[in-house]
């Protein structure tokens, strides 16, 4: 989920495990998600993406799914690797041609070996 | 991602001082995109640009100033440092394009102000 303040949520898994990290977004009218993995002392790098017209996508061990209904974002890592310890975060576009993303506060994924 | 550059990597500078943050890409996007991110906020948008000489304000311009003299460079200027603005400082590109509007960001700048 979203932080409040200056913490981030977390989420702790062991390796091999299947994570889930959730998103709720704000905007009903956004058309596009992303999901972003942050690794310390890096840029973010982009994992996947959905448009609003599709429910779920699935790439290389990650899956997104995407209920509109109640304005939620969900990335699942099948069999969590040490190297998918990371700060992950969506972004959405609002709709419209401007192109900008609004970015969710992110989530610290840590993976016990 | 190596096709966007950062410059400095790590800057220490002091309140008052005027700092200047490049950002270079060869992807050949025409977008470009300041964020800064803080602990607990998220990435927060300071400027965007669809083109040279485009300039457009995000949600936290005041304090900075940006330039886009040339597609692949886009430089963010703090004209007088303050310490609130001590921050990691992204930049990113994207490619005018239907359908998919992701951004490619640059590996950040770490920026203290004392």
């Amino acid at each position: 989920g979203e932080s409040v303040g200056l913490h981030l949520p977390t989420l702790s898994v062991q390796e091999g495990d299947n994570s889930i990290i959730n998103c709720a977004y704000s905007n009903s009218a956004s058309d596009y998600f992303i999901w972003y993995k942050q690794e310390s002392g890096k840029g973010p790098q982009f994992i996947i993406d959905i448009r609003s017209n599709m429910d779920k996508r699935q790439g290389q061990r990650v899956t997104v799914l995407l209920n509109k209904t109640v304005k939620h974002l969900s990335l699942q890592i099948a069999a969590t690797q040490p190297g998918d310890s990371a700060v992950y975060f969506c972004a959405e576009n609002s709709g419209g041609s401007n192109y900008k993303l609004t970015f969710g506060k992110g989530t610290l994924l840590t993976v016990n070996p | 991602d190596a096709d966007v550059t950062q410059t400095p990597r790590n800057r220490i500078t002091k309140t008052g001082k005027r700092i200047m943050l490049e950002c270079s890409q060869t992807k050949g996007h025409d977008r470009m995109y300041w964020y800064r991110q803080d602990p607990g906020l998220g990435l927060r948008l300071i400027y965007y640009s669809f083109d040279v000489k485009d300039i457009n304000k995000g949600e936290i311009s005041d304090g900075y100033s940006v330039s886009r003299q040339a597609q692949a460079k886009f430089s963010l200027s703090l004209e007088s440092a303050i310490p609130n603005q001590t921050a990691l400082y992204f930049c990113a590109t994207s490619k005018q394009r239907e359908a998919r509007y992701e951004q490619f960001f640059g590996p950040g700048t770490r920026l203290t102000v004392l």
